[in-house]
């Protein structure tokens, strides 16, 4: 059975820091890599995508990929208290169906 | 990012009633549409895959002929639960699927709708 493993938290960072939110997955061939960023009582929000090995910057985030590992990581840099939140990582699962993690809590502290 | 609207954003009904949700894809065509149910500081639960003109695919434990859904057009998709219980109660989000190809498609999600059944 494919899975995408998040931690689920609450990962507490003091604002200005770095967060650091990880995801493990178990279907090697997934080509697809997705964040989203869901607040409570709302639906997900995409916050970036990436396709291949290495990082990609959107602004404070960076995304990496590291197929081999199959690991991809989000970072966020100079956490802000509006970044609290849920992130969900999800993966393509094939024939066009995403998995996604179960989300990690992240709480910045003013 | 492509925009998706779901409508409407909260239904509270009575027991055995029928509730239609529908989601549209506002600046793209979506071949394929998603949804979900979640349930409170639970993940996304995939319930079916909604593909234009033709029958939906649904989970393995979800009921087809509950949850009914329509993908008449390529911006639109709509989710009827037919004769609510208190149990179908949940948070239901629709996505569609911008992008060709595997290595460029994203998915965006509706806002949402919070159903309460009585």
């Amino acid at each position: 059975q494919k899975e995408v493993e998040q931690n689920s938290g609450p990962l507490s960072v003091p604002e200005g820091a770095i967060a650091s939110l990880n995801c493990t997955y178990s279907d090697r061939v997934s080509q697809s890599f997705f964040w989203y960023r869901q607040y409570s009582g709302k639906s997900p929000e995409l916050i970036m995508s990436i396709y291949s090995n290495g990082d990609k910057e959107d602004g404070r985030f960076t995304a990496q990929l590291n197929k081999a590992s199959q690991y991809v990581s989000l970072l966020i840099r100079d956490s802000q208290p509006s970044d609290s939140a849920t992130y969900l990582c999800a993966v393509d699962g094939g024939t066009y169906k995403y998995i996604f993690g179960t989300g990690t809590r992240l709480k910045v502290l003013a | 990012g492509a925009v998706v609207s779901q409508h409407p954003s909260r239904v509270i009904c009575k027991s055995g009633t029928s509730v239609k949700i529908e989601c549209r894809s506002l600046d793209f065509q979506a071949t394929t549409m998603f949804w979900y149910r979640q349930f409170p500081k639970k993940s996304l639960m995939l319930m079916a895959t909604s593909n234009e003109g033709s029958k939906a695919t649904y989970e393995q434990g979800v009921e087809k002929d509950k949850f009914l859904i329509n993908h008449a057009s390529l911006t639109l998709s709509t989710l009827t639960v037919t004769s609510a219980h208190p149990e179908d109660s949940s948070f239901y989000i629709c996505s569609a699927r911008e992008g060709g190809a595997r290595t460029n498609e994203k998915l965006f999600f509706g806002s949402g709708t919070q159903l309460s059944v009585l």
